[in-house]
């Protein structure tokens, strides 16, 4: 099936820093990406959508000015969380979506990056 | 009220039992995804449904559009199928998805 990685898995970085989440569609280029985050024990909040070439569309409540999404092409995704406090800390997981036949679609998951805000 | 809700929160069965996870929403849907996430955090799209079964392997999922409804069960399970189960729908015709709060089960040897 299609592969979607995240790069890094794991990160930590000091208050007051950049730190940018790589997402890629490894065999087939995705329509879509989604970003979403998660907190322990709770489910999957969708943060934004993204569409290449196009500004990502943020969900109520995401600031965009802290979360920089840039879709450079149809198999790269990248997410900045800007300014980085410790109530970032959370396990971030992209998504993309590929059309097959019939305009039947499938979301594939990346396997999600932990940050660690200190 | 949660627009995808699903039973039960948490579940512990013995290796071999049969086992349902019941998902209930209240919007209208295109398509009801199944996912499986991992202790490390991964996640594994299972199914995903828009009318009627579908199997694969020990795994089956249906779903009844009229009363919005879908289950997932487990046939023979296993400890390896201990996870997060996390039902899923998406609207319309956009791909964004409104997720349940997932089911936490264990399977104990």
């Amino acid at each position: 099936g299609a592969v979607v990685s995240q790069h890094p898995s794991r990160v930590i970085c000091k208050s007051g820093t950049s730190v940018k989440i790589e997402c890629r569609s490894l065999d087939f280029q995705a329509t879509t990406m989604f970003w979403y985050r998660q907190f322990p024990k709770q489910s999957l909040m969708l943060m934004a959508t993204s569409n290449e070439g196009s500004k990502a569309t943020y969900e109520q409540g995401v600031e965009k000015d802290k979360f920089l999404i840039n879709h450079a092409s149809l198999t790269l995704s990248t997410l900045t969380v800007t300014s980085a406090h410790p109530e970032d800390s959370s396990f971030y997981i992209c998504s993309a979506t590929s059309y097959g036949p019939g305009n039947h679609y499938e979301q594939y998951f990346g396997p999600g990056t932990r940050l660690t805000v200190t | 009220k949660n627009e995808v809700e699903q039973s039960p929160q948490n579940l512990t069965a013995q290796e071999g039992e049969f086992i349902t996870i019941n998902c209930s929403y209240s919007v209208g849907i295109s398509a009801l995804h199944w996912l499986q996430q991992h202790p490390g955090g991964g996640i594994v799209s299972l199914f995903m449904l828009s009318s009627g079964k579908k199997k694969h392997g020990r795994l089956i999922a249906t779903i009844n559009i009229q009363e919005k409804h879908s289950s997932l069960h487990i046939t023979a399970s296993h400890p390896r199928d201990s996870a997060v189960y996390i039902c899923a729908v998406s609207r319309g015709n956009t791909d964004k998805l409104i997720f349940g709060t997932g089911t936490r089960l264990q399977v104990f040897p």
